[in-house]
C-alpha cells in the first residue's frame, strides 16, 4: 500500500530565508508524487508533481521539489521565503484511482 | 480551461436535517470526481470517488451518500445530518486517477 509522510506539523521560517517542507513516501512500484497550497477556507492548489525523469521538479509561485529515491522522500523546497507563502502544505502520492495525501504541514513565514 | 464549481460556499443546518452539495466541472469531459471532508483545517478524508455516470466508491462508510447523475456532476447527500458531519468539503477532479487532482472552492458545513 502507498502512503506518504509529513513529519513535521508546523514549519517557521524567516523571510528571505530558504525553506523546506519534508515529506516521505513509501511505495511498491514508482511512485507519482504531488504538493499542493491550502490558503484559509480555500480548496488546495497543486504546485508541482513527479512523475519520472529530472529528479528536481519545478512547480509553480518558485517552488520546487527534490525527488530522492534512495531516501524516499520529496521535499518541497523555496529558496527565499515570502510571507504570502504562510499557508497549509500537503503531499500527496498517487493510488489506483485517487491519491493519498499526507496530514499537511503549516508554514509560517515571520516578517 | 477547466473550471470546478461548488455550492454553497457556506451552510448551517440543524443535526437531523438533510443535505445536498453540488459539484460541477466544466471544460473537460469524463473526469474523475472525488468528495473530501476536510476537519480543523488539517487532513484530508476521502469521502466518495466516481470515474463515470452513476458510478460510485464509497472509502468511508457513514451517513453520507454521493451521486453523479451526468458526466461533470457530483452530488453529495445526506438524509439526516450528524454533529461530527461538520467540516470543509472540498470537490476536485483528475483526467484520471494517476494525474494531479483539481479542487474546487469548498463548502464550509456547520451542523448545530
Amino acid at each position: 500500500a502507498q502512503s506518504v509522510a509529513q513529519p513535521e506539523d508546523q514549519v517557521n521560517v524567516a523571510e528571505g530565508n530558504p525553506l523546506t517542507v519534508k515529506c516521505t513516501y513509501s511505495v511498491s512500484g514508482n511512485p507519482y508524487l504531488f504538493w499542493y497550497v491550502q490558503y484559509p477556507n480555500r480548496g488546495l492548489q497543486f504546485l508541482l508533481k513527479y512523475i519520472t525523469g529530472d529528479n528536481l521538479v519545478k512547480g509553480s509561485y518558485g517552488f520546487e521539489a527534490e525527488f530522492n529515491k534512495s531516501q524516499t522522500s520529496f521535499h518541497l523546497k523555496k529558496p527565499s521565503a515570502l510571507v504570502s507563502d504562510s499557508a497549509l502544505y500537503f503531499c500527496a502520492i498517487t493510488g489506483a484511482n485517487n491519491l493519498f495525501f499526507g496530514t499537511g504541514t503549516r508554514l509560517t513565514v515571520i516578517p | 480551461s477547466q473550471t470546478i464549481h461548488q455550492w454553497p460556499a457556506t451552510l448551517v443546518q440543524p443535526v437531523g436535517s438533510p443535505l445536498s452539495l453540488e459539484c460541477t466541472v466544466e471544460g473537460t469531459s469524463n473526469p474523475n470526481l472525488y468528495w473530501y471532508r476536510q476537519a480543523a483545517g488539517r487532513g484530508l478524508q476521502l469521502l466518495f470517488y466516481s470515474v463515470g455516470i452513476g458510478q460510485i466508491s464509497s472509502e468511508v462508510p457513514q451517513n453520507l451518500s454521493a451521486s453523479r447523475p451526468q458526466d461533470r456532476q457530483f452530488i453529495l447527500s445526506s438524509k439526516k445530518l450528524l454533529l461530527s458531519d461538520s467540516g470543509f468539503y472540498l470537490c476536485a477532479w483528475s483526467v484520471h486517477g494517476y494525474n494531479e487532482q483539481f479542487f474546487g472552492p469548498g463548502t464550509r458545513l456547520t451542523v448545530l
